[in-house]
């Protein structure tokens, strides 16, 4: 069975800090993997997803970036934090044309 | 559409009654609907979906409608639990994205 991992579970990081989330699925190929945000009692906001390795779609200008170096990794990455990119960030993946995603655990980013 | 700024609509439920969370959509031609359940400080989980040439799908106490006429996606929950405490989304589908719903917060009350 397919299993999606994502770490950490919370981070605290000081503002104008790099950051790194990484996002693995197990059990499945070439998945369509997704990074969103949900900030507290708000819906989700997709900000990257991507379809294939090396190949990442951006839905909204932001302070952060995507990775796809292998087919069931997705990084999330940013060179300098803001306070606005503290929130809940989650990692899913999909397959086929019912396109459900599958969610991970999420991480909680606080950027203080 | 996207529910990125909304607050989120509210619905308080006596345990052991039956649930009606509706969902309205934009986009006629989305093939597929989903709805998810969301737990405080958890990810979203995958509760039932339907296929747009289909009016109603039954899962476990679960139950979703679809009226393509008004655009509209309901979700009912039989004999709520204080389990199913939690965020609903409904999602449509469309080019290798979902589009989410407002989610609404349920409560069961002992």
């Amino acid at each position: 069975s397919q299993t999606i991992h994502q770490w950490p579970a919370t981070l605290v990081q000081p503002v104008g800090s790099p950051l790194s989330l990484e996002c693995t699925v197990e059990g499945t190929s070439n998945p369509n993997l997704y990074w969103y945000r949900q900030a507290a009692g708000r819906g989700l906001q997709l900000l990257f997803y991507s379809v294939g390795i090396g190949q990442i779609s951006s839905e909204v200008p932001q302070n952060l970036s995507a990775s796809r170096p292998q087919d069931r990794q997705f990084i999330l990455s940013s060179k300098k934090l803001l306070l606005s990119d503290s929130g809940f960030y989650l990692c899913a993946w999909s397959l086929g044309e019912q396109n459900i995603q599958y969610f991970g655990a999420g991480t909680r980013l606080s950027v203080l | 559409g996207e529910s990125v700024g909304l607050h989120l609509p509210t619905l308080s439920v006596q345990e052991g009654d039956n649930s009606i969370i509706n969902c309205a959509y934009s986009n006629s031609a989305s093939d597929y609907f989903i709805w998810y359940k969301q737990e405080s400080g958890k990810g979203p989980q995958f509760i039932i979906d339907i296929r747009s040439n289909m009016d109603k799908r039954q899962g476990q106490r679960v139950t979703v409608l679809l009226n393509k006429t008004v655009k509209h996606l309901s979700l009912q929950i039989a004999a709520t639990q204080p389990g199913d405490s939690a965020v609903y989304f409904c999602a449509e589908t469309g080019d290798y994205k979902l589009s989410f719903g407002a989610g609404t917060t349920v409560t069961v009350r002992a």
